[in-house]
C-alpha cells in the first residue's frame, strides 16, 4: 500500500519567516495531494490540497508544490505568524484510500 | 449548522466490552471515512464508505467493524476492545468525488481508553 513519509517532524521559525514541509509518497498512482492543519486539542482541518494533474497551488500565504516524477510534495508558509502553530499533516490518497504522513509540529516564535 | 458529530466524545472502557462510537453528518455527503491518531504515528484510516451499503478497509481495519445503513450515519463498533485500540478516533466525511477526493470535514474526535 501506499507510504507517506513527513519531514521535518518539529519546525521552528522567527514569526516573519518562511516555513517548508516536505512529504513523500511511495505509489505513482496516488491522485490527491491534502495538507490539514491541527491545533492543539481540536480537529484536522483542509488548508490546501492538490490534485496530481496540477504542479503548484498557492493561497495567499500557503502554497504547495507537486512533483510527480520524484513523487514529492512540499507545503509552503510564508510571513509565518505566532497563530501557524500547529501540527501540519500531509496526505495521498489512491480512489479514496487516503493514507497520512507522521506530521510535523510547527512553533512561530514571536 | 453543517457539522459532523461523533459520540461519545470521551470513553474509559475494559477489555472486551463491546462498544460504539457514533458520526453522523448533516452535509448529505456520500463518503465517510474512520481514522485513529496516535501519537508519531499521524492519522491512519480504519475504514471508509464511499455510500449506503459500501464499506472498505483502509490501512488498519483489524480489530474494527463499520457499517452504512443511513446516509448520514457512520459507527465504528469495537466488538472486543483491546488496550492497543487506545486512541483518539476521528470521523470524516466528504462530497463524492470519483476517484479524486473531495475536502473531508473532520468531526471533533472520540478519546478512547481501553483498560
Amino acid at each position: 500500500g501506499e507510504n507517506v513519509e513527513q519531514h521535518p517532524s518539529t519546525l521552528s521559525v522567527q514569526e516573519g519567516d518562511s516555513a517548508v514541509i516536505k512529504c513523500t509518497y511511495s505509489d505513482s498512482a496516488s491522485n490527491y495531494f491534502p495538507w490539514y492543519k491541527q491545533e492543539l486539542g481540536k480537529r484536522p482541518q483542509l488548508i490546501i490540497d492538490i490534485r496530481s494533474n496540477v504542479g503548484e497551488k498557492k493561497d495567499q500565504r500557503i502554497a504547495v508544490t507537486l512533483n510527480k516524477t520524484a513523487k514529492h510534495f512540499s507545503l509552503h508558509i510564508t510571513e509565518t505568524q505566532p497563530e501557524d502553530s500547529a501540527v501540519y499533516f500531509c496526505a495521498a490518497s489512491i480512489n479514496n484510500d487516503m493514507r497520512f504522513g507522521a506530521g510535523t509540529r510547527l512553533t512561530v516564535k514571536p | 449548522e453543517a457539522q459532523v458529530t461523533q459520540n461519545p466524545r470521551y470513553l474509559i472502557t475494559v477489555t472486551g466490552k463491546k462498544l460504539t462510537v457514533t458520526c453522523s453528518q448533516n452535509m448529505n455527503h456520500e463518503y465517510m471515512s474512520w481514522y485513529r491518531q496516535d501519537p508519531g504515528l499521524g492519522l491512519r484510516q480504519i475504514y471508509y464508505s464511499m455510500n449506503v451499503e459500501v464499506t472498505d478497509k483502509g490501512d488498519v481495519p483489524e480489530g474494527y467493524k463499520v457499517s452504512r445503513k443511513e446516509k448520514r450515519n457512520f459507527p465504528l463498533i469495537l466488538e472486543s476492545p483491546s488496550p492497543n485500540q487506545t486512541s483518539l478516533y476521528f470521523c470524516a466525511s466528504s462530497l463524492w468525488g470519483g476517484a479524486v477526493p473531495n475536502e473531508q470535514f473532520f468531526g471533533p474526535g472520540t478519546r478512547l481508553t481501553v483498560l
